[in-house]
C-alpha cells in the first residue's frame, strides 16, 4: 500500500546541473501531476498527465520536462538547474475523485 | 484567474477558538477536497466532499454546490492544528483535473 512515492526527499544541485525527480504510484491512477511549492506560497502546477503517453504543461513548465511511458511512473526532469528552481516539489496522482500526494522533494540549487 | 480562491491567506487564533476557512471555486466539480500540510511535512487529505457536510473529530467541512463555496471549520482549536489548509477541486470541465487554492496558513497560539 505505497500510494505515491517520490525520490529523492532532499537534493542539492549546483547551477547548470541536471537531475530527475522520480514519482511512482501503485493505484492505477490515470492523472498524475507535478507541483512546486515555494516558501510561503501555494502549489503551482508544472506539468500533468492524463494517462500513459500524454503530458501537458501546467502554469510554470519552463525549465522542466516530463514523460509518462507507463501508468505508474511520471518523472520530472530539470535541465540546467537555476536558483529559481529551489523549491519543494510534490507529485500527486488522482483517479476520478481520489487524490494522493507524495511526501515531497526539497530541492536547493546553489 | 484562479479557479479556486481561499480566504483568509493567514490566520492566527488562540487555543480553543472556533476557526473557519473559506473556499470558493469557479469551475464545475465532481468533488472538493480539503488538504492539510504541516510545516516541512507532506500533504494529507482531510475531507472529500461532493455535497452537504462531513465531520471528523473537531473538523467539519461543508459545501454549497449552488454557491460554489465550501468552508472548513475547526472547533476548540489546538496548537497541533497549526498547518496550511488547502482547498482543491477536481473539475468536470477538464476531465477531472485538479485545481488547488493557494492555502490558508493557520497558527494556533497556546
Amino acid at each position: 500500500n505505497a500510494g505515491v512515492t517520490q525520490t529523492p526527499k532532499f537534493r542539492i544541485l549546483k547551477i547548470g546541473q541536471s537531475m530527475t525527480l522520480q514519482c511512482t504510484q501503485d493505484m492505477n491512477h490515470n492523472y498524475m501531476y507535478w507541483y512546486r511549492q515555494d516558501p510561503g506560497m501555494g502549489l503551482k502546477l508544472i506539468y500533468y498527465s492524463v494517462g500513459a503517453g500524454i503530458t501537458d504543461k501546467g502554469e510554470v513548465p519552463n525549465g522542466y520536462n516530463v514523460s509518462r511511458s507507463t501508468t505508474e511512473d511520471f518523472p520530472l526532469r530539470l535541465e540546467l538547474a537555476a536558483p529559481s528552481q529551489t523549491s519543494v516539489y510534490f507529485c500527486a496522482s488522482s483517479r476520478l475523485t481520489e487524490a494522493f500526494f507524495g511526501q515531497g522533494t526539497r530541492l536547493t540549487v546553489v | 484567474k484562479n479557479e479556486v480562491e481561499q480566504s483568509p491567506q493567514n490566520l492566527t487564533a488562540q487555543e480553543g477558538e472556533f476557526i473557519t476557512i473559506n473556499c470558493s471555486y469557479s469551475v464545475g466539480i465532481s468533488a472538493l477536497h480539503w488538504l492539510q500540510q504541516h510545516p516541512g511535512g507532506g500533504i494529507v487529505s482531510l475531507f472529500m466532499l461532493s455535497s452537504g457536510k462531513k465531520k471528523h473529530g473537531r473538523l467539519i467541512a461543508t459545501i454549497n454546490i449552488q454557491e460554489k463555496h465550501s468552508s472548513l471549520h475547526i472547533t476548540a482549536s489546538h496548537p497541533r492544528d497549526s498547518a496550511v489548509y488547502i482547498c482543491a477541486v477536481d473539475s468536470t470541465n477538464t476531465g477531472n483535473q485538479f485545481y488547488f487554492g493557494t492555502g490558508t496558513s493557520l497558527t494556533v497560539i497556546p
